[in-house]
């Protein structure tokens, strides 16, 4: 079957680095995504991986082994607004989106 | 670009009654809609897959005569809600791809509404 797994919760200090893994089994792939999502508010788009390697965007970098079936967030210099829920989707051979259930990053002063 | 509204934000109804919530593409064509439920403290979960001209496809569990769904254009898709009952109070928020590619993202990328909150009485 399909599947995702990430974190259920993860707790990081103001200013540190935090990594959020996510691995994934599916029928065919077709990319991995990752998604923010504030509490009480809707998924907004964060990064897109398809082939294997890191993509670094600000303080937000995503990675990729498409051979491991793996995927990590990583965020840097962490805010407090960074404080919310991050979903891991991955896209199979029919592009339908698998989600993960979520990470819930709380950040500390 | 790739904005995506939904209206209403909120709404509290009374039970039985039915409701309409519509999700719209500002600024791209949407080759697909997907409508999602989410309760609190919960993951996503998908409800239906809907292409602009055809019957959406519902997921496993969802009852298609309750949660109806029209695709009548590229940029608009509504979901109702029909004899609506307490256990239905949700966020219900809708998504769409087919926007443009971005540096970060590809047209397959969903895109998200703000969401609407439902509250039945």
């Amino acid at each position: 079957g399909q599947n995702i797994d990430q974190p259920t919760e993860m707790t990081a200090t103001e200013g540190a680095i935090v990594q959020i893994n996510c691995t994934y089994q599916t029928s065919g792939f077709n990319g991995l995504f990752w998604y923010q999502q504030h509490a009480g508010e809707a998924p907004t788009f964060l990064s897109y991986n398809v082939l294997d390697g890191l993509e670094e965007k600000g303080r937000f970098s995503s990675f990729l082994s498409r051979s491991k079936g793996y995927s990590y967030l990583l965020l840097k210099e962490l805010q407090m607004k960074d404080s919310a829920s991050y979903l891991c989707a991955a896209s199979d051979s029919n592009y339908q989106l698998i989600w993960g259930a979520g990470t819930k990053l709380i950040i500390k002063p | 670009g790739a904005v995506v509204s939904q209206h209403p934000s909120w709404v509290i109804c009374k039970s039985g009654t039915s409701v309409k919530i519509e999700c719209r593409s500002l600024d791209f064509q949407a080759t697909t809609m997907f409508w999602y439920r989410q309760f609190p403290k919960q993951s996503l979960m998908l409800m239906a897959t809907s292409n602009e001209g055809s019957k959406a496809t519902y997921e496993q569990g969802v009852e298609k005569d309750k949660f109806l769904i029209n695709h009548a254009s590229l940029t608009l898709s509504t979901l109702t809600v029909t004899s609506a009952h307490p256990e239905d109070s949700s966020f219900y928020i809708c998504s769409a791809k087919g926007g443009p590619r971005s540096e970060r993202g590809t047209t397959e990328t969903q895109y998200f509404g703000p969401g609407t909150r439902l509250l039945v009485l």
